[in-house]
């Protein structure tokens, strides 16, 4: 099993709907982090976490809210869900054990299609 | 002015030649630097960390960072097919533990 899984992979929905995406992690991690991916845009940060009780908006956090249900999983809503949404999602963790900046794993991503 | 800057390609080199990945960042307080390789629609792949000053290497990869110019550089050397992909530069500014990304470069290896 991956250690950061994201479902669903693929998602297609319409103009409006609210949609839900979620990340559960099995490395024990603290840190979880939302980014998304568009072309030549690279990878811009959501939201995060730092613990279940710490939740921080990114630089592009308009129209999207998250939970931070447990230790182990961070789900990213959108509540209405727009066209300029369609995007590839990310979900990735850290740990604050190891040294700073360590670096992420990521899971496998969503590819959101928003019609 | 983005934080982290990278030229989008692609860069074309021969198989077996050596690949020069460039990325600078705009945070004089940036502590930590990253290289991902990402191939299409996949997710990032870490490859390279690089803390201090100098050079970084690890097997075909070395990882170059001049704090005082603000760039971090990637070399691949004996470049294969297989390394066609995009390499993302991502720093993580301060201690704020959250990574900033550039929007990567493409790398194709001709065989």
């Amino acid at each position: 099993d991956a250690d950061v899984t994201q479902t669903p992979r693929n998602r297609i929905t319409k103009t409006g709907k609210r949609i839900m995406l979620e990340c559960s992690q099995t490395k024990g991690h603290d840190r979880m982090y939302w980014y998304r991916q568009d072309p030549g845009l690279g990878l811009r940060l959501i939201y995060y976490s730092f613990d279940v009780k710490d939740i921080n908006k990114g630089e592009i956090s308009d129209g999207y809210s998250v939970s931070r249900q447990a230790q182990a999983k961070f789900s990213l809503s959108l509540e209405s869900a727009i066209p300029n949404q369609t995007a590839l999602y990310f979900c990735a963790t850290s740990d604050s054990d190891r040294d700073p900046g360590y670096g992420y794993t990521f899971g496998s991503g969503t590819r959101l299609t928003v019609v | 002015q983005k934080e982290v800057e990278q030229n989008s390609g692609p860069l074309s080199v021969p198989e077996g030649a050596i690949a020069s990945l460039n990325c600078t960042y705009s945070d004089r307080g940036s502590q930590s630097f990253f290289w991902y390789r990402q191939y299409s629609g996949k997710s990032p792949e870490l490859i390279m960390s690089i803390y201090s000053n100098g050079d970084k290497e690890d097997g075909r990869f070395t990882a170059q960072l001049n704090k005082a110019s603000q760039y971090v550089s990637l070399l691949i050397r004996d470049s294969q097919p297989s390394d066609s992909a995009t390499y993302l530069c991502a720093v993580n500014v301060g201690s704020s533990y959250k990574l900033i990304f550039g929007s990567g470069t493409r790398l194709l290896v001709r065989p």
